[in-house]
């Protein structure tokens, strides 16, 4: 799996868009980019995937650069309840293999 | 759709006592599933690799004589920690991956809180 670089933290004003970056600048063009939170004391809750489109769901647009060496995912209207450990994942589609977290951003919504 | 639960939700043993956690899918198949746990202020960790109807597989560090799991069905594997010392306080996290899935999205239990006194 490639490796990510994400910011250990970042604060984002309820309302407003919350924009968290990833660097995956070793991706193989088999592998897709996934995220996931996890808000305290709950387990991880899947928010989106893309191989090299943009995509969009109920919940965050996922945008990556035509490289594919980074990602930015988006909250567009962040609340409170979206304060949690964000983690961005490269990895190719596979069916049993277990995902490899790393630190993740911790994202702070502020009334 | 896809929910994983686990019961207990929180557990408090007395040190050398075993403790039973439960994963189950709910509404999928899952033919492999995965466990993990969690220290506080750190990221989740890889134990064992659960696989029904066979061996499960084990990180490295992690002893599989004291971390026992089975996989019985297709929706259900559970994790009996054995002999349970202080040391093994965490937060004990399944996923799974429905069989039918195309896009390998995991999905994962609200999580097992175990203090051993």
């Amino acid at each position: 799996d490639a490796k990510t670089t994400q910011p250990p933290s970042m604060d984002c004003a309820e309302g407003r868009a919350a924009n968290l970056p990833c660097n995956h600048s070793t991706i193989s063009g088999n592998e897709y980019v996934y995220w996931y939170r996890q808000i305290h004391s709950q387990g991880p809750q899947y928010i989106i995937h893309g191989l090299k489109n943009n995509e969009t769901n109920e919940m965050a647009s996922l945008i990556i650069t035509e490289d594919r060496k980074s990602s930015t995912l988006i909250l567009p209207h962040a609340t409170l309840r979206d304060t949690a450990v964000y983690y961005c994942i490269v990895r190719v589609a596979r069916s049993g293999y277990a995902l490899n977290f790393g630190k993740g951003t911790s994202l702070l919504v502020t009334p | 759709g896809a929910v994983v639960s686990q019961h207990p939700s929180r557990v408090i043993c007395k040190s050398g006592t075993s403790v039973k956690i439960e994963c189950r899918s709910l509404d999928f198949q899952a033919t492999t599933m995965f466990w993990y746990r969690q220290f506080p202020k750190q990221s989740l960790m890889l134990m064992a690799t659960s696989n029904e109807g066979s061996k499960a597989t084990y990180e490295q560090g992690v002893e599989k004589d004291k971390f026992l799991i089975n996989h019985a069905s297709l929706t259900l594997s559970t994790l009996t920690v054995t002999s349970a010392h202080p040391e093994d306080s965490s937060f004990y996290i399944c996923s799974a991956t429905p069989r039918t899935s195309h896009t390998d999205t995991q999905y994962f239990g609200p999580g097992t809180r175990l203090t051993v006194l």
